[in-house]
């Protein structure tokens, strides 16, 4: 079987730092995703990439980078860490349209 | 846009209850429907899909049925167990550009009390 694998599992920043979030999967999968999770508001769509080199915005992309240069890896980079700011990363993989995801662990973000 | 809504945002049951919980969704067409569990310092697991309408998706004892009539794909368990504790997303395929996104509810947090 495959494995998604995010790091850092826990991410301290400061104040206006760029902060670098890693995901790989070995799943040959096409398709990866990064979504934000925030208590009480779900999942929201960050950033995905359909294949490699390709980007495509979520929702709640502003203030995000993201970067696919290779099929098995996805990073998504905070660009400026903002003071308070508290919430869980999640990576996914998919094969692509209606096919089911799998997540990664996750990487616990806080900002002080 | 498309929608999906999950009308719990927590429920408290005892062992061997029966557990429903309500997702509706809105979008046209026919997308593909899912429901996820995610447990404490994990991310979401998938559980079951459903793509047609009447279609029931079934794992580890949960059950839910594609319903067109009613946009909905609830969520069931005939006697839910303390270990069955966690948070339950319902998600919907979004059908624009076919790009595999999913589209999650804000989820659903069971405990459940032995």
């Amino acid at each position: 079987g495959g494995i998604i694998t995010q790091t850092p599992k826990f991410l301290i920043g400061q104040e206006g730092q760029k902060l670098t979030l890693k995901c790989q999967q070995n799943f040959n999968h096409d398709t990866m995703y990064w979504y934000r999770q925030d208590s009480g508001k779900g999942l929201r769509l960050i950033y995905y990439s359909i294949t490699e080199n390709d980007l495509q915005k979520g929702d709640l992309s502003e203030g995000y980078d993201a970067s696919r240069e290779k099929k098995s890896s996805f990073s998504l980079t905070v660009t400026s860490a903002q003071k308070n700011e508290m919430a869980v990363f999640l990576c996914a993989s998919s094969m692509g349209a209606n096919s089911d995801y799998t997540f990664g662990s996750g990487t616990r973000l806080l900002v002080i | 846009g498309d929608s999906v809504t999950q009308t719990e945002g927590q429920v408290a049951l005892s062992e061997e209850d029966f557990l429903t919980i309500h997702c509706n969704y809105s979008a046209s067409g026919y997308p593909a429907l899912f429901w996820y569990v995610q447990y404490p310092g994990e991310g979401p697991q998938f559980l079951f899909r459903a793509s047609r309408d009447k279609e029931k998706g079934s794992s580890r004892g949960f059950e839910a049925t594609y319903d067109k009539g009613t946009t909905s794909f609830h969520l069931r368990k005939a006697s839910v167990q303390e270990s069955d504790s966690a948070v339950y997303y319902c998600a919907l395929g979004a059908i624009t550009g076919n790009t595999g996104k999913l589209i999650f509810g804000l989820g659903t947090t069971l405990q459940v009390q032995p």
